[in-house]
């Protein structure tokens, strides 16, 4: 079975632009979560949706923002982009909200 | 005060021997605690989950729980090259939300 997908695998971004990220979770999964990790930190949790509502949301700026659509795939769009964004965004999907998450390959994102 | 806080290491064990890796976490509503493995420029792995007190195992792997203390650890038993990794302690908590620590950096020397 395939796990969870994301794309692209890298990007590279200029201060000031948008970006989405995409994710699609494992077959039977309802829930993804987004995380960002910098180099060196654990990951730091952005988003949580289930059966595409917001289940919850982490202590990150308005300029993040996320969905789910009905396949259960997910999108995660940063505008405005700062230096500061630059990091492995990694989304987690799970059978449901409060359960066991597995993470994909994550994007790295790098701002210049 | 962090939500959940780490030994960042790096702690080093011989082959064979056994790596301790400790964590503990603020929120004492917390029910699901997880262990994930990072190698070098990859996403976490899970390793295992505990949700109730006392020990969990799994192969060389066992998982640890004192929700009075606060505490879980993870002890990999027979410690291999290959074990060499940073491992994450995750906590969810009352709020659903996930927490991670910063994470343990363990050598396994052969």
């Amino acid at each position: 079975d395939a796990g969870v997908t994301q794309s692209p695998t890298h990007l590279i971004k200029t201060r000031g632009q948008h970006v989405t990220l995409r994710c699609s979770p494992i077959s039977g999964h309802k829930s993804v979560s987004w995380y960002q990790q910098v180099l060196g930190q654990g990951p730091q949790f952005i988003f949580q949706y289930y059966e595409k509502e917001e289940r919850g949301r982490g202590n990150f700026p308005d300029r993040f923002s996320a969905r789910q659509f009905p396949n259960y795939s997910s999108e995660l769009n940063v505008n405005a982009l700062l230096l500061g964004d630059s990091a492995l965004y990694l989304c987690a999907s799970s059978w449901d909200a409060p359960d066991t998450q597995y993470f994909g390959p994550g994007t790295r994102l790098t701002v210049l | 005060q962090k939500e959940v806080e780490q030994n960042s290491g790096p702690l080093s064990v011989p082959e064979g021997a056994i790596a301790s890796l400790n964590c503990t976490y603020s929120d004492r509503g917390s029910q699901s605690f997880f262990w994930y493995r990072q190698y070098s420029g990859k996403s976490p792995e899970l390793i295992m989950f505990i949700y109730s007190n006392g020990d969990k195992e799994d192969g060389r792997f066992t998982a640890q729980l004192n929700k009075a203390s606060q505490y879980v650890s993870l002890l990999i038993r027979d410690s291999q090259p290959s074990d060499s990794a940073t491992y994450l302690c995750a906590v969810r908590s009352t709020g659903n939300q996930f927490y991670f620590g910063t994470g343990t950096s363990l050598t396994v020397i052969p």
